[in-house]
């Protein structure tokens, strides 16, 4: 089993700095990572995952994690915020291939993170 | 665009009344997923279909029932809601592989009173 620690219930920010959604997990079997946004009354949508190889992966609105395996950790991080990235944050795990759960997702709490101008 | 549909957005039911929530997709994936999300708290899996296979999550009550007629719709009936069950209900589809995208509908909204 999996479980999932967002270390973060809601992160305000001003425009334009940077800022930082942590997210641990534990798991005894090797995992996938994800993180998803879900904007006000929507459902979730995905911003971005780590499956293999560079620990550093990169969305394409300038968000970007690093899986940190002696930490167990998939940070998010943004250089510089927008209004538009006020949303709630969910990091969630999967098992990886050989795993009984394919494509489940277990997901942390959430972090909301609000940009003020 | 291929996507993932929920009707009704809004259901308002009322105490023991039973209530059904539908989800269409045109990705034809064969898995459909459905979360129960609570206000400020992580989506739940209820349960998931892998095509016409049906899973059952464990702490899921008998409350929740599903159908999945065929690969575009999957439903979920409720059959007697309760005052706790009030709740966004969150549909999602994936490829049948760990490390898939879940592509998740807008959610059906339910307010039971």
């Amino acid at each position: 089993a999996q479980s999932v620690t967002q270390l973060d219930s809601q992160v305000p920010v001003f425009e334009e700095a940077p800022v930082e959604l942590r997210c641990n997990y534990s798991s005894s079997v090797s995992v996938y990572l994800f993180w998803y946004v879900q904007y006000p009354n929507q459902g979730l949508q995905l911003l971005l995952k780590y499956l293999s190889g560079s620990t550093l992966v990169e969305s394409i609105n300038g968000f970007e994690a690093e899986f940190n395996k002696s930490q167990t950790s998939f940070h998010l991080r943004k250089p510089s915020v927008h209004i538009s990235d006020t949303a709630e944050y969910f990091c969630a795990v999967s098992e990886s291939p050989g795993g009984t759960s394919y494509g489940k997702l277990t997901f942390g709490q959430g972090t909301i993170l609000t940009v003020h101008p | 665009d291929a996507m993932v549909i929920q009707n009704p957005r809004y259901q308002v039911t009322q105490f023991g009344k039973p209530v059904t929530l539908s989800c269409s997709q045109t990705l034809n994936h064969n898995v459909m997923y459905w979360y129960q999300q609570k206000s400020s708290q992580a989506p739940k899996l209820l349960f998931h279909y892998y095509d016409k296979d049906f899973n059952n999550e464990a702490d899921t009550p008998d409350n929740f029932q599903s159908r999945r007629p065929n690969t575009s719709f999957c439903f979920l009936d409720i059959r007697s809601p309760g005052l706790g069950d009030a709740a966004m209900y969150l549909c999602a589809t994936s490829r049948p592989h760990s490390g898939s995208e879940q592509f998740f509908g807008p959610g059906t909204r339910l307010t039971v009173l």
